[in-house]
C-alpha cells in the first residue's frame, strides 16, 4: 500500500509556462515533505521541502504547497525551463525521521 | 560538496551469485541508506544504518543484508542473486540531527541478474 502517491507518471509543459506536479499521502503522522529531482544516470538531488506547520514554501522558481486537510501537496515550477526536464519524486517523513517514503515519481518534459 | 560514490555504475551477475554493492560518503554523515528504484514503484528502502555496526530493516529487506564497519562505508550484499533483484540501487547518506535533514544520493548502480 503506497503511502505517498504520485498519480501522474508524466507531464509535458511548454517552456515558460507553469508546471504543477501533484502528490497525495495517506499517513497523517507525516510531518515533513520533500521534493527530489532526478536526471538520467544520476542520483536524486534535493529540491525543496516543507514542514507540516506551513502551507507554502518558496525557493526561486519552485514553490511547494501543502494542504494538510486534503493530505495533498504540489510543486509549482514557474517559469518552466527545458533544464527542468527530469523525474520528480515526492517524499514524506514522520516524526521519527529515519525513514523517508518516496512516491513513484513524475517525469516532467519541458518543451522548448 | 557532499560526495556519495558507488563502486559500480553497471553490474551484470548470474542467478545464485553473491553480489556486493559498495557505497562511500565523504561528509562524516551518521546515517546511510540503501534503496532500490523500480518503474512505477519509486524508491523503496532496503536497509539503513544510523551508526557504525548498526543496521535497521527498511521496507523490503528480504534477500539482502548490509554491513557498516566504518562510518563512511555502507555495503549492500545479495547473498544469492535472483532475477527479481534486477534493479537500480541507490545509496544515500544524511546527518542525524533530525527529520528535516536531506539525503544525498550516489549515482546509482544498475544491476542486471541473468
Amino acid at each position: 500500500d503506497q503511502q505517498v502517491k504520485q498519480n501522474s507518471p508524466s507531464l509535458s509543459v511548454q517552456e515558460g509556462r507553469i508546471s504543477i506536479l501533484n502528490c497525495d499521502y495517506t499517513n497523517s503522522m507525516f510531518d515533513y515533505f520533500l521534493w527530489y529531482k532526478k536526471y538520467p544516470a544520476e542520483g536524486p538531488t534535493f529540491l525543496i521541502s516543507i514542514s507540516s506547520i506551513k502551507d507554502k514554501n518558496e525557493d526561486g522558481r519552485f514553490t511547494v504547497f501543502l494542504n494538510k486537510s486534503a493530505k495533498h501537496l504540489s510543486l509549482h515550477i514557474v517559469p518552466s525551463q527545458p533544464g527542468d526536464s527530469a523525474v520528480y519524486f515526492c517524499a514524506a517523513r514522520d516524526l521519527g525521521g529515519f525513514k523517508t517514503i518516496f512516491g513513484a515519481g513524475t517525469r516532467l518534459f519541458v518543451k522548448a | 560538496d557532499v560526495k556519495v560514490t558507488q563502486s559500480s555504475r553497471y553490474l551484470v551477475k548470474r542467478t545464485g551469485e553473491k553480489v556486493f554493492l559498495e557505497c562511500v560518503q565523504d561528509m562524516d554523515h551518521e546515517n546511510m541508506f540503501w534503496y532500490r528504484q523500480d518503474p512505477g514503484l519509486g524508491l523503496r528502502l532496503i536497509y539503513f544504518s544510523y551508526d557504525v555496526k548498526m543496521k535497521e530493516k527498511g521496507d523490503i529487506p528480504e534477500g539482502y543484508s548490509v554491513s557498516r564497519e566504518k562510518k563512511e562505508r555502507f555495503s549492500l550484499i545479495l547473498e544469492s542473486a535472483s532475477t527479481n533483484q534486477t534493479s537500480m540501487y541507490l545509496c544515500a547518506s544524511s546527518f542525524a540531527s533530525g527529520n528535516t535533514d536531506t539525503q544525498y544520493f550516489g549515482p546509482g548502480t544498475r544491476l542486471t541478474v541473468l
